[in-house]
């Protein structure tokens, strides 16, 4: 089956720097986003990689290994509006999405 | 500016009353998807539309229907909700289905089921 896991939960301090994990087991690769997704809002998009390394945006970057099945996103300068869910989905070979179940990050003061 | 549209951002209905959720994008994007998205977890996709062309995901049930009359606009239709129906629903676009082309959601339609 295909899967898609990232920690459940993050809490981190404004103004610091948070690293968050998804890793992928899919048929097929055809590139990686992630979205940002207020409570009660729609998922944003942030990024798309489909080749390995860093993709830099501001003060988000996102890194990928396809060898390893793994991404991160990197949050710099941590803002109290940074407090959202980050999904990580997958395009298989049949270019569906398959979705993470999402990252709740809290930010504290 | 361009966008997509969700109509009304809250809905409430009775249980096994009929209910259609509505969608617009002034995108001109060729695909349009209806998600489910429950609390804390993962958007699910129920069908997509690549221009006219349907495709329905295997484990849709049978009580959830769409229509797209036109490139514009996409409608959901759920029949006989049950309580287990409540959720968010997201209509999302893109321009095309493969590569680097991002998903546009709209803001929602929170369904609650009394």
């Amino acid at each position: 089956g295909q899967n898609i896991d990232q920690p459940t939960e993050m809490t981190a301090t404004e103004g610091a720097i948070v690293q968050i994990n998804c890793t992928y087991q899919t048929s097929g690769f055809n590139g990686l986003f992630w979205y940002q997704q207020h409570a009660g809002e729609a998922p944003t998009f942030l990024s798309y990689n489909v080749l390995d390394g860093l993709e830099e945006k501001g003060r988000f970057s996102s890194f990928l290994s396809r060898s390893k099945g793994y991404s991160y996103l990197l949050l710099k300068e941590l803002q109290m509006k940074d407090s959202a869910s980050y999904l990580c989905a997958v395009l298989d070979s049949n270019y569906q999405l398959i979705w993470g179940a999402g990252t709740k990050l809290i930010i504290k003061p | 500016d361009a966008m997509v549209i969700q109509n009304p951002r809250y809905q409430v209905t009775q249980f096994g009353k009929p209910v259609t959720l509505s969608c617009s994008q002034t995108l001109n994007h060729n695909v349009m998807y209806w998600y489910q998205q429950k609390s804390s977890q993962a958007p699910k996709l129920l069908f997509h539309y690549y221009d006219k062309d349907f495709n329905n995901e295997a484990d849709t049930p049978d009580n959830f229907q769409s229509r797209r009359p036109n490139t514009s606009f996409c409608f959901l239709d759920i029949r006989s909700p049950g309580l287990g129906d409540a959720a968010m629903y997201l209509c999302a676009t893109s321009r095309e289905v493969e590569g680097n082309q991002p998903q546009h959601f709209g803001d929602g339609t929170r369904l609650s089921i009394l």
